[in-house]
């Protein structure tokens, strides 16, 4: 139990359509960072929240977008879905400045994409 | 360009024995590995980390070994259990830059009883 949890846990979308997942970070956790999951592959960093600014982007377009809440949840907005957008979507948070750094994951959600 | 490689897609290990997992990495710049588990329907779970200024960390079952100079580390389970059957991903980060971290495309590991 990672404290981080996701919803929905599953969804289905049709391209071009609009989609928004939320995530609730453990309690503290100051950074939130988007993760996309395709099948049989790692997952792959999309973007980093920390204080509510966005604190770096990994490769995808700007369709894909994000906001940190100051009561530790956070939503990914992906726009005008395609049939690559087909993943799981992890989000993690952490407390930056801790020793470890260590990111803690949620469950996922799995977006399907038709 | 994958910056993280873990070229063993898969590994079956019979129970009580060692289980040795790779990783490889091609950026310079990597000073913070990582290795994460993940079961089916759950999201990956922390295992283990190094730093670069080290060259081995041990935690119960679980050590990795980092070499630098061959951009290359490895996560040791020893001894080898049936609830370690899972994907294991390696991950790497620099740190100055946060901890955005690059996986690999994980290696998925049977124990058999």
């Amino acid at each position: 139990e990672t404290g981080v949890t996701q919803s929905p846990t599953h969804l289905i979308k049709t391209r071009g359509q609009q989609v928004t997942l939320r995530c609730s970070s453990q309690s503290g956790h100051n950074t939130v960072s988007w993760y996309q999951q395709a099948l049989g592959q790692g997952p792959q960093f999309i973007f980093q929240y920390y204080r509510e600014e966005e604190n770096g982007r990994g490769n995808f377009p700007p369709r894909f977008s994000g906001l940190q809440f100051p009561n530790y949840s956070s939503e990914l907005n992906v726009n005008a879905l395609e049939l690559d957008d087909s993943a799981l979507y992890l989000c993690a948070s952490n407390w930056r400045g801790a020793s470890k750094d260590t990111q803690y994951f949620g469950p996922g959600t799995r977006l399907t994409v038709l | 360009d994958q910056q993280v490689k873990q070229n063993s897609p898969s590994l079956s290990v019979q129970e009580g024995r060692i289980s040795i997992l790779n990783c490889d990495y091609t950026n310079s710049m990597f000073d913070y590995f990582l290795w994460y588990k993940k079961y089916p329907a759950e999201g990956p779970t922390f295992l283990i980390s190094i730093s670069s200024i080290k060259d081995k960390n041990e935690d119960g079952r679980f050590t990795v070994f980092l070499n630098k100079s061959a951009k290359h580390l490895s996560l040791h389970i020893v001894p080898s259990q049936p609830g370690d059957s899972a994907v294991y991903f390696c991950a790497a980060c620099h740190m100055e830059y946060g901890n955005k971290l690059v996986f690999g495309a994980g290696t998925i590991l049977r124990v058999k009883s």
